[in-house]
């Protein structure tokens, strides 16, 4: 059972290279996310979608672009990388609604030199 | 003003003690809750909804307080197992599913 799936897991980047975070979830959720998750700050919202084709900006979106061309697939792309984006991220996915648990892919260690 | 708060510890718990911790919401319109459990290095994983008059899974107990705008979190004999960070989330009620979430409360429980 696979659950929330990320790639890569790790990957070392160097300031104003781009690079693509792939999440897949094999729920049949309708919502995905992107959190990003730093020391004493909890996990931050990027950008969530609520459907196939729809994305939207969370709390902190800038640097980042995401696309949801298929219902299962989440990506999480950044353009320009920047150290201020070193960051643990996550991927996640709930059914969507109120009060429904939201699950988590393993995360991603990201670190930009 | 973080909209929620917890204090981020370590509780240092003897094996078999009993722990509790809280966490304060600050929008009065939430309307769920939840606790996350974070082991290190590892993604959240649910550890239990926060029902209105409190509820229990084996020995851990949530509550909620409404008009002081917190919740919290009680462990009854505490196990080494349950040395993690755990994760006050709370779901805004016009926020489409978007969690909040607060930095976490570190949990150590020693031999």
């Amino acid at each position: 059972n696979a659950g929330v799936t990320q790639t890569p897991k790790f990957r070392v980047l160097k300031t104003g290279q781009s690079m693509t975070l792939l999440c897949a979830q094999d729920m049949n959720h309708e919502y995905m996310y992107w959190y990003r998750q730093d020391p004493g700050m909890g996990l931050r919202l990027i950008h969530y979608s609520v459907g196939e084709g729809t994305t939207a900006k969370g709390e902190v979106p800038d640097g980042y672009n995401v696309s949801r061309l298929k219902k299962q697939n989440f990506l999480l792309g950044l353009e320009s990388a920047a150290p201020s984006q070193t960051s643990v991220y996550f991927c996640a996915s709930s059914p969507g609604g109120s009060g429904n648990t939201i699950y988590f892919g393993e995360g991603s260690w990201l670190t930009v030199v | 003003r973080k909209e929620v708060e917890q204090d981020p510890g370590p509780f240092n718990v003897p094996e078999g003690a009993t722990v509790a911790f809280n966490c304060t919401y600050s929008n009065s319109a939430s309307q769920s809750f939840f606790w996350y459990r974070q082991d290190c290095r590892k993604e959240p994983k649910l550890l239990m909804s926060v029902y209105s008059s409190g509820n229990e899974d084996g020995r851990f107990t949530a509550q909620l307080n409404r008009a002081s705008q917190y919740i919290s979190l009680l462990i009854r004999d505490s196990k080494l197992s349950d040395s993690a960070t755990y994760l006050c989330v709370v779901n805004i009620a016009d926020s489409w599913g978007k969690l909040q979430f607060g930095a976490g409360t570190q949990v150590v429980v020693t031999p």
